[in-house]
């Protein structure tokens, strides 16, 4: 069965200080890994996908790293603006409908 | 305009009624997905569709129904709703070219 667990459950950071989520998984081959963005009432905002192992992807502040047991999201220098809940899911290469099974997300609070 | 819209956004219902929740997307997707949040679960996946022919059970489908209506439209029924199915909705589309899915706004379902 596929698994996601992601550390820590909640991160408070203040404005610049630099840190990083972890997202450990197992999964019968990989297809891919997510990383999403979701807001309070809102739906997930897709992020990146990671398919291979040394793979990096970037995008603003973030940076997502994968290996074959974990990912990395990196935020650096975060701003308040910065504060949500980051998801991360794997869809395995076997299996129904390109299921994606989810962590159950860090809640980031960046504060001033 | 969004590309993924969901229909109605809050809902409160009592037990043993019936309640559909309906999706649309305009990103010309083929695939189609409903998943529902809990907190400390994650994203659940309930029932996904490749196609409007084309209907399959995810991991959480018992009392729900699905129906894909055309391309663009699929909608989740709870045939009488229970407690335990109060949760958000989320609705979500990808492409056959690509593994990632685009998630609504949600519904926030309430089962009294």
């Amino acid at each position: 069965e596929d698994q996601v667990t992601q550390s820590p459950e909640a991160l408070r950071l203040q404005e610049g200080e630099s840190s990083s989520l972890n997202c450990s998984y197992t999964v019968s081959g990989l297809r891919g890994l997510f990383w999403y963005r979701q807001d309070p009432g809102k739906g997930p905002e897709f992020l990146f996908t990671l398919y291979s192992a040394g793979e990096e992807k970037e995008k603003e502040r973030l940076k997502a790293t994968l290996t074959k047991k974990e990912s990395f999201l990196h935020i650096t220098a975060p701003k308040p603006e910065d504060s949500a809940t980051y998801l991360c899911a794997v869809q395995a290469v076997t299996g129904g409908g390109n299921k994606l099974t989810f962590g159950t997300g860090t809640q980031l609070k960046v504060e001033l | 305009d969004a590309d993924v819209t969901q229909t109605p956004r809050n809902r409160i219902t009592k037990t043993g009624k019936r309640i559909m929740l309906e999706c649309s997307q305009t990103k010309g997707h083929d695939r189609m997905y409903w998943y529902r949040q809990d907190p400390g679960l994650g994203l659940r996946l309930i029932y996904y569709s490749f196609d409007v022919k084309d209907i399959n059970k995810g991991e959480i489908s018992d009392g729900y129904s699905v129906s894909r209506q055309a391309q663009a439209k699929f909608s989740l029924s709870l045939e009488s709703a229970i407690p335990n199915q109060t949760a958000l909705y989320f609705c979500a589309t990808g492409s056959g070219q690509s593994y990632e899915q685009y998630f609504g706004p949600g519904t926030r379902l309430t089962v009294t």
